[in-house]
């Protein structure tokens, strides 16, 4: 039981380039969530799915893209990477009963630095 | 959803107990608050649940009033480990999502 995983740790980018962040969860949940976290700042929410094959807007959505084909599986997706973009990436996920009454379980994180 | 504020930063010595306060003024019926912790390059871990009153559990305890518009994490006799970056979180049965602050930095002093 791997709980949350993060896909890559670290990744450098040139500004204007793509690439997709990859979360998986093995506990089935039903709720997963990307945040991002700027120095000294606290968590702020993308984008988020309540179940497979949903996504919606969180606080900071511009810029991104997400995608949850697979219950296990939410993928961010930058489509042209820009330096504001460089951050600290979090995937989190919840149970069925949702984030009220269950613990998000989060990520490692994903280091992104954008030149 | 409730907005919640807290204090941006905390300083204490090892074993001292510690209190964090959170607002949250227009908190709804069903809404629970919660509290993680995050250490640095970690993502959050959850530390507390609660509805109302008090709950205890091997690392903290959670105080909230009758009316429900603040909570307080109590950390007792703290200790070096404990250095790191509080959350408070309300939300209820149809919260989908939860927006975190910016966090209450806590720096433990030896």
């Amino acid at each position: 039981n791997a709980g949350v995983t993060q896909t890559p740790k670290f990744r450098v980018l040139k500004t204007g380039q793509s690439m997709t962040l990859l979360c998986a969860q093995d506990m089935n949940h039903e709720y997963m969530y990307w945040y991002r976290q700027d120095p000294g700042m606290g968590l702020r929410l993308i984008h988020y799915s309540v179940g497979e094959g949903t996504t919606a807007k969180g606080e900071v959505p511009d810029g991104y893209n997400v995608s949850r084909l697979k219950k296990q599986n939410f993928l961010l997706g930058l489509e042209s990477a820009a330096p504001s973009q460089t951050s600290v990436y979090f995937c989190a996920s919840v149970g069925l009963a949702g984030p009220y009454q269950e613990t998000q379980y989060f990520g490692p994180g994903t280091r992104l630095l954008v030149l | 959803l409730a907005k919640t504020t807290q204090p941006i930063s905390m300083d204490s010595y090892e074993g001292q107990e510690v209190n964090i306060t959170c607002s949250h003024n227009n908190i709804a019926t069903n809404d629970y608050i919660t509290w993680y912790q995050q250490f640095p390059s970690q993502g959050p871990r959850f530390i507390i649940q609660g509805y109302k009153t008090k709950v205890t559990n091997e690392v903290a305890s959670l105080f909230i009033p009758a009316d429900r518009k603040s909570s307080t994490l109590s950390l007792p006799r703290v200790s070096l480990s404990d250095t790191a970056v509080y959350y408070c979180l309300v939300a209820g049965v149809n919260t989908d999502k939860l927006i975190f602050g910016t966090g209450t930095r806590l720096q433990v002093f030896p």
